[in-house]
């Protein structure tokens, strides 16, 4: 069964307004999760990586202050799009410490 | 800088088998992976590569050559179901993951 699980699996939000997605662990402890980002037909890039008790360290190009990242127990990192508009829309995936497992994913469309 | 090509789209018949072939320039190596994706779900884990050599699981069967900065995915007895995007990704010194482009595989009756 999956090991790591993301929530929701799909959301609509507004121009304007933030969305939270959430990463779990499910039967190990993750100090480490990544969170990637794949627009449609291309690949996966990564966005920042999430470091339990302590700040995320975000790639070069992935505005920190739009996209917040919080890791604030050994079972949940949470990924939140601020501000969101329609150029975020796109695929969400979280994967944890041992990298072989994905989340499910989210899509977020902003409208 | 760090580089991953693999070719955009193959197509094979069912029944057949194809190679999915990767190369790789990056700074630091701590492993090569595989993931399959299809279409609007999340890519899942076909093979870890960290050693020179083949390593096999049933009908999936990946190579490694770190000389080369080289892979490749060998699916065999292809089915329906296999098509799929296919995914290579380094795992840099980091941790972090590096993928390329994805290659686009159609198997056709």
């Amino acid at each position: 069964g999956a090991v790591v699980s993301q929530h929701p699996s799909r959301v609509i939000c507004k121009s304007g307004t933030s969305v939270k997605i959430e990463c779990r662990s499910l039967d190990f402890q993750a100090t480490t999760m990544f969170w990637y980002r794949q627009f449609p037909k291309q690949s996966l890039m990564l966005m920042a990586t999430s470091n339990e008790g302590s700040k995320a360290t975000y790639e070069q190009g992935v505005e920190k202050d739009k996209f917040l990242i919080n890791h604030a127990s050994l079972t949940l990192s949470t990924l939140t799009v601020t501000s969101a508009h329609p150029e975020d829309s796109s695929f969400y995936i979280c994967s944890a410490n041992h990298l072989q497992d994905f989340g499910e994913g989210s899509w977020l469309t902003v409208v | 800088g760090q580089n991953i090509d693999q070719p955009t789209e193959m197509t094979a018949t069912e029944g057949a088998i194809v190679q999915i072939n990767c190369t790789y320039q990056t700074s630091g190596f701590n492993g090569l992976f595989w993931y399959q994706q299809h279409a609007g779900e999340a890519p899942t884990f076909l093979s870890y590569n960290v050693l020179d050599g083949l390593e096999e699981k049933g009908r999936f069967s990946s190579f490694l050559s770190r000389s080369k900065g080289y892979s490749y995915l060998l699916l065999k007895e292809l089915q329906m179901k296999d098509s799929a995007s296919y995914l290579c990704a380094v795992s840099s010194n980091t941790g972090k993951l590096i993928f390329g482009q994805g290659t686009t595989l159609q198997v056709k009756p």
